[in-house]
């Protein structure tokens, strides 16, 4: 079975500075997705970005991109010039690319921004 | 599109007691899953569904049943809730294919199980 660790709890950036969440990943599969999700205060689940691993370069989304090491099962989120609004929780989560669209996540990372 | 609508918001229960968390997609997505959240652990998948009339088990799925008896609907009962099943649950729903669709979340429901 697949599994999804981050191994931050809780992380804080200053506002306008770059912060990195970690997250690493154990598959015996070689076709897979990965997702950012944020969630904030209001419980809603909002999907960041994600990365299909068949794909070498890393995906961004205006200020946030990924390093994608797939030897290492590595995904970590960079946030560029956070902003007040970054502040949530992240999860990291796996897909497998074949069969059912479940969803294997971590236990979350909670970003704080500090003005 | 009223997307993935999830009722109720918040729910008590006592131990022993059932319920029904209700779930709806307008997006005619194939594809409808249940979540729970637990501070720590993350999600997890409870049960989860590939269309009308076919339900499978996810990784925590004792205490829960489901059906899928049309496309918009997928509804979790919990038949004797007990304080183990105190968490925030969330239903999602996607297309299925070969893409990697994107799966949308419902906003939640908060139970908590005295």
């Amino acid at each position: 079975a697949q599994t999804v660790t981050q191994s931050q709890p809780e992380m804080s950036v200053q506002e306008a500075e770059t912060v990195t969440l970690s997250c690493t990943y154990d598959t015996s599969e070689s076709d897979y997705y990965l997702f950012w999700y944020k969630q904030p205060p209001s419980r809603q689940m909002i999907l960041v970005i994600r990365q299909e691993a068949y794909k070498q370069q890393n995906a961004t989304e205006n200020r946030f991109s990924v390093n994608f090491q797939k030897a290492a099962k590595s995904f970590s989120l960079k946030i560029s010039d956070s902003q007040l609004g970054d502040a949530a929780m992240y999860f990291c989560a796996y897909r497998s690319a074949q069969g059912a669209q479940k969803l294997v996540f971590g236990q979350g990372t909670r970003l704080t921004i500090n003005p | 599109n009223a997307g993935v609508t999830q009722t109720p918001k918040f729910q008590v229960l006592k131990t022993g007691q059932s319920m029904t968390l209700q779930c709806a997609q307008d997006m005619n997505h194939e594809y409808m899953s249940w979540y729970r959240q637990d501070p720590g652990m993350g999600l997890r998948l409870i049960h989860y569904s590939v269309g009308a009339g076919i339900t499978d088990q996810g990784e925590v799925p004792n205490g829960y049943n489901v059906s899928r008896s049309t496309t918009e609907d997928f509804p979790l009962r919990l038949l004797s809730a007990a304080p183990s099943q105190t968490s925030v649950y969330f239903c999602a729903s996607s297309y299925m294919g070969g893409r990697v669709y994107e799966q949308y979340f419902g906003p939640g429901t908060r139970l908590t199980v005295t």
